[in-house]
């Protein structure tokens, strides 16, 4: 089964830039998250879609960043303009509530390889 | 309070140490609790679930103490390759909300 896809890995780019952050969850996953990750940090949740709707974003700082899930596959996360304290890793993560592992565990996430972004 | 509070490290330990990490929870009604690895540049990984009467996967122990709101866990016999970051996860789920709320990280090196 193939993984959560992300793209691009890294990106630089100077304050008041835009920048945008693809993903591509798992086949078949209605859940999709995006996360902020700092460094020394643990990830902060940014936006919960659920299919193509917005289950919370609460802690998606509306004014310079805005997401997307049109058609409840793949997503894209924007943000403009950049500030210098928007460096970190952004982490797109997909969950499916019937997923069941070998050692009995459900309602997983997996997440992908990330997005390290640079704002000079 | 931060809803998920951990030991902030570092821990430095040789190899074949016992090492255990504290978290500590706000929300009373959170429902399921987990712990990820994460290593260097990469993304977390679900290392295991906790549960309320403890659990053990091979050298790792998980427990989960409701009215401390307190988890932890346990590696016996650290070895080199369990160096990484571990981050205490709670959840909280209603409908079909289901959020993780990941504490800030602990990072563990084991030395030869």
């Amino acid at each position: 089964e193939a993984g959560v896809a992300q793209s691009p890995r890294y990106k630089i780019i100077e304050k008041r830039q835009s920048v945008a952050f693809w993903c591509n969850p798992i086949s078949g996953h209605a859940t999709l998250y995006w996360y902020q990750q700092i460094l020394g940090q643990g990830p902060k949740l940014l936006i919960q879609f659920q299919n193509n709707g917005v289950v919370d974003d609460s802690q998606l700082p509306k004014d310079r960043f805005s997401a997307e899930r049109l058609k409840g596959v793949d997503s894209t996360l924007k943000i403009q303009p950049a500030k210098l304290e928007d460096s970190a890793v952004y982490l797109c993560a997909s969950r499916s509530s019937s997923t069941l592992l070998a050692g009995g565990l459900t309602d997983t996430q997996y997440f992908g390889p990330g997005t390290r972004l640079t704002v000079l | 309070r931060k809803e998920v509070e951990q030991d902030p490290g570092p821990f430095n330990v040789p190899e074949g140490a016992t090492v255990a990490f504290n978290c500590t929870y706000s929300n009373s009604a959170s429902q399921s609790f987990f712990w990820y690895r994460q290593d260097c540049r990469k993304e977390p990984k679900l290392l295991m679930s906790v549960y309320s009467s403890g659990n053990e996967d091979g050298r790792f122990t998980a427990q989960l103490n409701r009215a401390s709101q307190y988890i932890s866990l346990l590696i016996r016999d650290s070895k080199l390759s369990d160096s990484a970051t571990y981050l205490c996860v709670v959840i909280n789920s209603g409908g079909s909300n289901y959020k993780l709320t990941f504490g800030k990280g602990t990072l563990l090196t084991v030395n030869p």
